[in-house]
This record gives structure tokens, C-alpha cells and sequence, in this order.
């Protein structure tokens, strides 16, 4: 069956613009996670969904970063006024309930020039 | 604050030669453990979970054991397709998210 499907696997954009990553999660996962990953450094957790709904924004770096979840499925990370220190890889994962183990996509990597 | 801790952070092996991984992990009411394996330029793939100290768990080659304060994953006889960066998370006491560790980087070599 389908995994998590990520998009774009790559995105260069220029210090200051805006950018869109998607995230397809499994169909009937119904809790969503996004983390980044820089080199050298461990999977830091951004948000959590549960549904529609975004119980645990915690992770989020600043007011920059957004995202949302429709229909309880696509999800879309959106950083604005991007920054170099954004360069990373952004992953996104899926899974059946909390409890359940994370399957992960390949990640979108950013970078920022 | 929950923390994870891998070592060793890179591990070169010859092919066949067995050694063992670490993540250590201080944690309220632990919640569980995951390993999960990841290859270059890809995601995280699970490999295993651990609830409880003493459970075990194998995979070809893979074997994951867990006490209270640390689990091991025990690669035995490796090949160069176990090449890749072993991921160490709990979950974080009162979330619903996983913490990670840094991973340990193995490589087999032929």
C-alpha cells in the first residue's frame, strides 16, 4: 500500500520567500507529526495533529511556521520570510492512533540561499 | 526533561563482525521504546518497540533488548545492507510526540 508521499522532495528558495510543504499521510491515520532534521542533530518535533486539530504546537521554532490539516488527511507546513538557519530536511509522519509506531516519509529538504 | 541518548555516534564494522548499539533514556513513566533504521536521503523506517525491561525482540539479524534504564540493539553477524543510522524514542511523558536520539551511524564494510 501507499506511504506517507512528501512534496517536493527538494526546494531551494531564496532568504526572505514564503514556502509550502505537503505531507500525504496513510489512509485512516488519523494522528500527523511533523519534525525536522539538521545535520548532525536528532529529529526535532514541530507539531502534532490529531484529526483536524493541533493539540501540541510546542515544537514550532517561531511564529513563522504554520501549518494546518484538511479532512483529516493532507497536511501543509508553511514557513514564511524564510530564514538560512531553515535549511533542513522536513519530515512528516503518520500513524494509526499515539500510540502506534511513526511511519515516515522521505522528507522535504529546504534549503535556503 | 525527557532525554535519549545514543552511542556510540559512529560504528564501523568488518562484515560479520557482531557489536552492539546503545540508548540510554531518562524518562517519567516510560511509554514504551522504538528503534527505528534510517538510509540516506530517506525516512525513519520502524523496526521495533519495547514496553517493558527484559522483553526482547528480533529481526534477521537485529535483535533490540530493553532494561530500565537503557536497550541495546545487538547486530549480529552484520552485512553491508545493515549500513545505516539506527533511531533511538520514547515518547515524552504527558505528550503525544516521541523524543529522539542522534542516532548511531553504522557502517559494515565488505
Amino acid at each position: 500500500g501507499a506511504g506517507v508521499s512528501q512534496s517536493p522532495s527538494n526546494k531551494v528558495t531564496e532568504k526572505g520567500k514564503d514556502v509550502e510543504l505537503r505531507c500525504d499521510p496513510i489512509s485512516g491515520h488519523t494522528a500527523l507529526y511533523w519534525y525536522r532534521q539538521s545535520l548532525g542533530q536528532g529529529l526535532e518535533f514541530l507539531i502534532y495533529f490529531q484529526g483536524n486539530s493541533a493539540p501540541d504546537k510546542s515544537g514550532l521554532p517561531s511564529d513563522r511556521f504554520s501549518a494546518e490539516r484538511t479532512g483529516g488527511s493532507v497536511s501543509t507546513l508553511t514557513i514564511q520570510r524564510t530564514q538560512q538557519e531553515d535549511s533542513a530536511v522536513y519530515l512528516c509522519a503518520s500513524s494509526l492512533d499515539p500510540n502506534s509506531p511513526l511511519h515516515f516519509g522521505n522528507g522535504t529538504r529546504l534549503t535556503v540561499t | 526533561e525527557d532525554q535519549v541518548t545514543q552511542s556510540p555516534e559512529a560504528l564501523r564494522l568488518q562484515e560479520g563482525e557482531s557489536s552492539s548499539l546503545n540508548c540510554s533514556y531518562t524518562v517519567s513513566g516510560l511509554r514504551g521504546l522504538f528503534w527505528y533504521r534510517q538510509d540516506p536521503g530517506k525516512g525513519p523506517e520502524f523496526l521495533f518497540t519495547l514496553y517493558s525491561a527484559g522483553e526482547e525482540k528480533e529481526k534477521e539479524r537485529l535483535k533490540a533488548t530493553l532494561t530500565k534504564k537503557e536497550s541495546f540493539l545487538h547486530i549480529t553477524a552484520p552485512k553491508p545492507e545493515d549500513s545505516a543510522t539506527y533511531l533511538c524514542a520514547v515518547p515524552v511523558y504527558g505528550n503525544n510526540r516521541l523524543a529522539f536520539g542522534k542516532g548511531n551511524q553504522v557502517v559494515v564494510i565488505p
